[in-house]
């Protein structure tokens, strides 16, 4: 299958510092990238569709000045957690889609804000 | 309103035994059924996939079934085994532009 890289892995961050999370499609291009996220024994949330070259679409409720979307590349998007705080800590998830249609996620990022 | 409805939210299966998850959906435009299958800690990994023409589809011990007139797919895992125990969603695309997913069932397979 795909691969989708998300780096890093873990990241502990102090309250109102700004982390940056990095999602690569490492073997095909990706013009779509879904960012998600989710709670403990939850579903996936959609945050937002990023596509490259362009504004990334949020997801009702998502506020985009605080989860701020960059797709630069067809093989790089990047969600940037800014001003963050102990209720941003979650699981963060990227996704990518490549030609074919097929979601390909990466292995997700733990955000923990203290 | 829920796109993809999941059930059950938790399920027990003996090794060896036939684990069944099911998922009902209401966008008749939907035309694309993945399962994912998430271990603790992990993202969710694609497991199988069905499109609306055809009713089943088998990869190893992983069968989809699809009802297209019940809004309705299911999982089945032949012969579980406790490396199975994970956490399964089910999902819906039109497109392939959105993934609506179902909340998840959380599959403990028992030795």
């Amino acid at each position: 299958g795909a691969v989708v890289s998300q780096h890093p892995s873990r990241v502990i961050c102090k309250s109102g510092t700004s982390v940056k999370i990095e999602c690569r499609s490492l073997d095909f291009q990706a013009t779509t990238m879904f960012w998600y996220r989710q709670f403990p024994k939850q579903s996936l949330m959609l945050m937002a569709t990023s596509n490259e070259g362009s504004k990334a679409t949020y997801e009702q409720g998502v506020e985009k000045d605080k989860f701020l979307i960059n797709h630069a590349s067809l093989t790089l998007s990047t969600l940037t957690v800014t001003s963050a705080h102990p209720e941003d800590s979650s699981f963060y998830i990227c996704s990518a889609t490549r030609d074919t249609g097929e979601l390909f996620f990466g292995e997700g990022s733990r955000l923990t804000v203290l | 309103q829920q796109q993809v409805k999941q059930s059950p939210q938790s399920l027990i299966v003996q090794k060896g035994g036939i684990s069944i998850i099911n998922c009902a959906y209401e966008n008749t435009a939907f035309d694309y059924f993945p399962w994912y299958q998430q271990f603790p800690g992990k993202g969710p990994a694609l497991l199988i996939a069905i499109r609306p023409d055809v009713s089943e589809k088998k990869e190893g011990r992983f069968t989809i079934s699809f009802n297209k007139s019940a809004k309705q797919f299911s999982l089945h895992i032949m012969d579980s085994q406790p490396g199975d125990s994970a956490t399964y969603f089910c999902a819906a695309s039109k497109n392939f532009n959105k993934f609506y997913f179902g909340s998840g069932t959380k599959l403990n397979v028992k030795p």
